[in-house]
């Protein structure tokens, strides 16, 4: 049982637009900002986004991220083949004093 | 090139130690939190703990699943991060990777840069 919520799976058609939510409480997403990792299969997991919405150096511009209130959002548009892989949401929180992930999304291109 | 390899890894039986090293290169090692990730097989990531940087004393958080058990360390001569293992369960089985954090200018932290991991499996 996660303190972040993710759904377990997720699916898109090529060219299709996926988003994925995480939702959590005050004392992580609704105070802290939210970060998304993705792991591709038997790979370590890499930084998506960061701060909520924004892209590390080397990332498509396909992938994007919002934040309202306690909730966040992953959108993929443009679905590729190889955006098939698992997204983990994180964030700091206060009164765990500790990160916390999602269970994580398994998107899969059909 | 920033990298990160971790090392240490293998089997070891129920209760007992294991300790996993995390060897950093290209960046100055000294003003970043450090972070131990885990995966425990066909599940998600797990924060483990942490070392904050200089600036904030090298200061170390745990999960509350492992405080008391688990300790991370850092040698800053040496570019390394530690995380020692003890009373090793076999619900510690999993892949560990090390991660470095960074911030955005509002000190919001994010892992930046991840090893390959490094697999422990505890079994008797």
């Amino acid at each position: 049982q996660s303190v972040l919520t993710q759904p377990p799976s997720a699916s898109g058609t090529p060219g299709q637009r996926v988003i994925i939510s995480c939702s959590g409480s005050f004392s992580n997403i609704g105070s802290e900002t939210v970060n998304w990792y993705q792991q591709l299969p038997g790979t370590a997991p890499r930084l998506l986004i960061y701060s909520n919405n924004q892209r590390p150096s080397g990332v498509p511009d396909r992938f994007s991220g919002s934040k309202s209130g306690t909730s966040a959002s992953l959108a993929i548009s443009g679905l590729q083949s190889e955006d098939e892989a698992a997204y983990y949401c994180a964030s700091w929180d206060d009164s765990l004093i500790a990160v916390v992930f999602g269970g994580g999304t398994q998107l899969t291109v059909l | 090139e920033v990298q990160l390899v971790e090392s240490g890894g293998g089997l070891v039986q129920p209760g007992g130690s294991l300790r996993l090293s995390c060897a950093a290169s290209g960046f100055t090692f000294s003003d970043h939190y450090m972070d131990w990730v885990r995966q425990a097989p066909g599940k998600g990531l797990e924060w483990i703990g942490r070392s904050r940087n200089k600036a904030n004393s090298y200061n170390t958080d745990y999960a509350a699943s492992v405080k008391g058990r688990f300790i991370v360390s850092r040698d800053n001569s040496e570019n390394s991060f530690y995380l020692q293992m003890n009373s090793l369960e076999a619900e510690d089985t999993a892949v560990y990777y090390c991660a470095r954090s960074a911030h955005d200018s509002s000190y919001y932290y994010f892992m930046d840069v991840w090893g390959k991991g490094t697999t422990v499996t505890v079994s008797s």
